[in-house]
C-alpha cells in the first residue's frame, strides 16, 4: 500500500494565484484532514472530512476550500494565494475502525509552499 | 478548545540516556497521539492511546486520564532518535480532529 500520497512536494506561487494540493489514500480510511505547520505554531487543522461528501472547517480555514467526492481523494484548494499561506502542508488519514495495535494516523510527506 | 502543552521544548541527551517528554491537555479526550518528525521530514505516528501504557521497541507511552497527562519515554537513546516529538489529542468524542502541542526537539549526541 502507498498510504497517503501528497503532490506536489514543493511549490512556489505568486500572490493571487490559485492552486490545488492533491491528497490521495489507498487504505479506505473515512477520515481525512489537512494541516499546516508553521514555525513556533505547531500543526493546525485547516479542513477535515469524515466521509465522502462531508467536509467541515478546522481551526484555520480562511483562504482554503476542500471537497471530498471519493473516499480516496481530498484536495485542498488555495483560492487566491497570500504570503501568509507560506507553510508546510500535511494531509492525513485515519479510520474509526482501528485495528489492535494501530498507530492511529497516517500522514502524507508534506508540501512546502512558498507564496511570493 | 483543547490546550496541549509539551515539556521540555528542547532536550539534549547523551547516547544511552533515558529520555522523558511530557504532554498535558486541558479537556477530556478520545485518544492521545505521539508523533515523530525528523528535520525536513514527514510525520510518523508512534502511538495512539486512550488509557494505560504502550510499548514499541525502546519507546514507551503512558497516559493518566484523571491527571490529563501523558509521557513518552525513550530507553537507551541513540542519535537516530534525534527528532521533534509531537503530542496531539483528539477531543470531543472524535478522533478525526487533532489539536497539537508545539513539539519537543530532541538531540541525542554520540
Amino acid at each position: 500500500n502507498a498510504g497517503v500520497t501528497q503532490t506536489p512536494k514543493f511549490q512556489v506561487l505568486k500572490t493571487g494565484q490559485s492552486m490545488t494540493l492533491q491528497c490521495a489514500q489507498d487504505m479506505n480510511h473515512e477520515y481525512m484532514s489537512w494541516y499546516r505547520q508553521d514555525p513556533g505554531m505547531g500543526l493546525r487543522l485547516i479542513h477535515y472530512s469524515v466521509g465522502a461528501g462531508i467536509t467541515d472547517q478546522g481551526e484555520v480555514p480562511n483562504g482554503y476550500n476542500v471537497s471530498r467526492s471519493t473516499t480516496e481523494d481530498f484536495p485542498l484548494r488555495l483560492l487566491s494565494a497570500a504570503p501568509s499561506q507560506t507553510s508546510v502542508y500535511f494531509c492525513a488519514s485515519s479510520t474509526s475502525g482501528q485495528p489492535r495495535g494501530s498507530y492511529g494516523y497516517t500522514f502524507g510527506s508534506g508540501t512546502r509552499l512558498t507564496v511570493v | 478548545k483543547n490546550e496541549v502543552e509539551q515539556s521540555p521544548q528542547n532536550l539534549t541527551a547523551q547516547e544511552g540516556e533515558f529520555i522523558t517528554i511530557n504532554c498535558s491537555y486541558s479537556v477530556g479526550i478520545s485518544a492521545l497521539h505521539w508523533l515523530q518528525q525528523h528535520p525536513g521530514g514527514g510525520i510518523v505516528s508512534l502511538f495512539m492511546l486512550s488509557s494505560g501504557k504502550k510499548k514499541h521497541g525502546r519507546l514507551i507511552a503512558t497516559i493518566n486520564i484523571q491527571e490529563k497527562h501523558s509521557s513518552l519515554h525513550i530507553t537507551a537513546s541513540h542519535p537516530r532518535d534525534s527528532a521533534v516529538y509531537i503530542c496531539a489529542v483528539g477531543s470531543g468524542g472524535s478522533n478525526y480532529k487533532l489539536t497539537f502541542g508545539k513539539g519537543t526537539l530532541l538531540t541525542v549526541n554520540p
